[in-house]
């Protein structure tokens, strides 16, 4: 699988937009990007996911490189409720029946704090 | 709709005990991973259910055994319980579909403890 490079962690005012960098220079093209965000004592949460354009929710948004080497998850307000484990994941595009369907890689993720 | 649910939420074995662990996946979702979270690490896939059947596996032992039942529940069975074997247990469900990436809706995990 493609490797992904994330800070150790980061921190943010609440109210502030928050930047999450995330690196992935051996990305395939037919890699997706996903995030996902782990809140304490929480299972995982997905956040988003793109493939070459911009994406928004209304959670955040991505923005991924126009080489597609890195992306930026962007929160675009920080509220106390955004202090998590943020991951950056690449997914391969897959057959349904695929072994590696339901197969998510984690790193070690960024951990934001989020400051009142 | 419901969440992912799993049970129990916590548990302690000792050394060489058996452990099964179980999840209730969304109404209509196909799939289901399991994963293991160490402390202070990422989730580390263990291997996934697809239609009743293992479809997947990642670097975890054989004494790691799994079920996918109709009624979209599943379990986690782990044998001849390891000190290691501490962490807690993620399951995640998703509906399967041709290519891209579904999103997968995560439990709140079972933590596990080994004495």
């Amino acid at each position: 699988d493609a490797k992904t490079t994330q800070p150790n962690s980061m921190e943010s005012n609440e109210e502030e937009p928050v930047h999450l960098p995330c690196n992935h220079s051996t990305i395939s093209g037919t890699d997706y990007i996903h995030w996902y965000r782990q809140l304490p004592s929480q299972g995982p949460e997905y956040v988003i996911h793109g493939l070459t354009s911009n994406v928004n929710n209304r959670m955040a948004s991505l923005a991924i490189a126009e080489d597609r080497k890195s992306s930026t998850l962007i929160l675009h307000r920080a509220t106390l409720r955004d202090a998590a484990v943020y991951y950056c994941i690449l997914r391969p595009l897959g057959r349904a029946g695929g072994t590696s369907y339901g197969k998510l890689t984690f790193g070690q993720g960024t951990i934001l704090t989020v400051h009142p | 709709e419901t969440g992912v649910t799993q049970s129990p939420t916590h548990l302690i074995k000792t050394r060489g005990q058996q452990v099964t662990l179980r999840c209730s996946s969304q109404s209509g979702h196909n799939t289901v991973s399991w994963y293991q979270q160490a402390l202070g690490q990422g989730p580390q896939f263990i291997f996934q259910y697809y239609r009743e059947e293992e479809n997947g596996r990642g670097n975890f032992p054989p004494r790691f055994s799994g079920l996918q039942f109709p009624n979209y529940s599943s379990e986690l069975n782990v044998n001849a319980l390891e000190l290691d074997d501490s962490a807690l247990y993620l399951c995640a469900s998703s509906r399967r579909t041709s290519g891209r990436g579904n999103e997968q809706f995560f439990g709140p995990g079972t933590r596990l403890t080994v004495l």
